[in-house]
Order: structure tokens, then sequence, then C-alpha cells
């Protein structure tokens, strides 16, 4: 059955450095999500990207994130320079429609757990 | 706006009993209700959804959950549990808010089953 993948599982990184989540969606797929977990708290939205371009963004991903679609398969999340609060967990999702069909359901990778010391 | 409140963070029950966990939301608008369950290790797993018609959804598992409109309400119950159960769920729901139908999430809710 296919599914989404992300690596690394766990990353653990200096504040201030730069960090890349990577995921691979399913493969038919189009649609691209991020959503991060703060440990104890809600999964917030962060990101949504269709067509090479971010479609929906969260008031959390500011100027220090970034996505892109460097080629066929991957999709990556940036933390230019990172900070303690960023530390959570970050979920990658794919779907074949997007956010706009209400039944677009999200299929969500494990998960990479981000730790900033 | 809208928001998931899942008050229990863990739910403690031994195999075979029954269990529900529950969810409440808010929203000004009419919604789409979701059930997702994560197990060790795993991304989050569609469970069960509610989009219109029947307010009782059977998923996944032996899962059903039943949309209550009045009491804004939408829990999960399994008649008996296995130790296989033993996950995290996580309520989520969306609306047409906008034209976009981004899930809001809850903060989840622990599910431990003892043999």
């Amino acid at each position: 059955e296919p599914e989404v993948t992300q690596t690394p599982s766990h990353q653990v990184t200096q504040m201030g450095q730069e960090v890349i989540l990577r995921c691979v969606p399913i493969s038919n797929h189009l649609y691209f999500y991020w959503y991060r977990q703060i440990l104890g708290q809600k999964v917030e939205f962060l990101v949504s990207f269709y067509n090479n371009e971010i479609s929906e963004k969260s008031e959390i991903f500011d100027d220090q994130f970034s996505v892109e679609r460097p080629d066929g398969s991957n999709f990556t999340l940036k933390i230019r320079s990172t900070k303690l609060e960023d530390s959570a967990m970050y979920f990658c999702a794919s779907s074949a429609s997007g956010t706009r069909a209400r039944d677009g359901e999200q299929f969500f990778g494990p998960g990479t757990r981000l730790t900033v010391l | 706006a809208q928001s998931v409140t899942q008050l229990d963070s863990q739910v403690p029950v031994f195999e075979e009993a029954p269990v529900e966990l529950r969810c409440n939301y808010s929203s000004s608008v009419s919604v789409y209700l979701f059930w997702y369950v994560q197990y060790p290790n795993q991304g989050l797993q569609l469970l069960l959804k509610y989009l219109s018609g029947s307010t009782l959804v059977k998923g996944i598992n032996g899962f059903e959950a039943e949309f209550n409109k009045s009491q804004t309400s939408f829990h999960l119950r399994k008649p008996s549990v296995h130790i296989s159960d033993t996950a995290e769920y996580f309520c989520a729901v969306s609306s047409a808010s906008g034209g976009s139908y981004i899930p809001t999430f809850g903060r989840g809710t622990s599910l431990i089953v003892h043999p």
C-alpha cells in the first residue's frame, strides 16, 4: 500500500542552525502539506503546496520557513534559523485532491521529531 | 474560527471492555468531522469521517462515531477493545470557511489498553 515517508525520524540541531525536513509523498498525489505538533499540544497546520507554489499557509509559517519540491518525488520543509520553540513533531501529508474538496483525504507520514538545543 | 476539544488526554481501559473517546467542537458554519489514529512510530491514519447524511458513522477496526449537532460532539466508540488499539487518537474538524477545508485538530487522546 502506498505511503508517505519522512526522513529523518529524529533531528537534533543547535539553535540558529538551518534544518531541512524531507518527505516523499504518495506518487500520484498532487497536494502536499506540512503540520507540526509541539509536545502535548494540538496538531497545527503550517502550509499546503500545489503546482509548485504555496496555496495556503498559517500564521505559524513565517519567513523562517520555506517549502520546496526540488524534484519529482521529494517535498521539503526548511527552517532557516531554528529557535527553541521550533522543537516539535513535523508531519508531512499528501492528497489526491486539494483542500477545497471536502473529502480530499490527506495521508500522513510518520513524522520527524525536531529537537532544538 | 473552529476549534476542537478532546477533554481526555489519556484513557486507560482493559481489553474487551467498551471505550468512548470524547470530542467536542465549535464552529459557526457547517462542519465535517474526522477521527485519526496514530500507532507508535507511524503517521496519522483516517479512522472515519462525517461529511453528511447518517449521523452514525462506521469506520475501520470496529470503531464508530456519532455526530450530535445539538451537543456539538463527535465521540468515538468501540464496544470491545483489543491490545492493538493502543494508540493516539485525534479528532479533527474542517468547514467551508473561506472555501478551504484545512482541518483543525484536537490535542489527542492516548488510548491505553491493558491485558
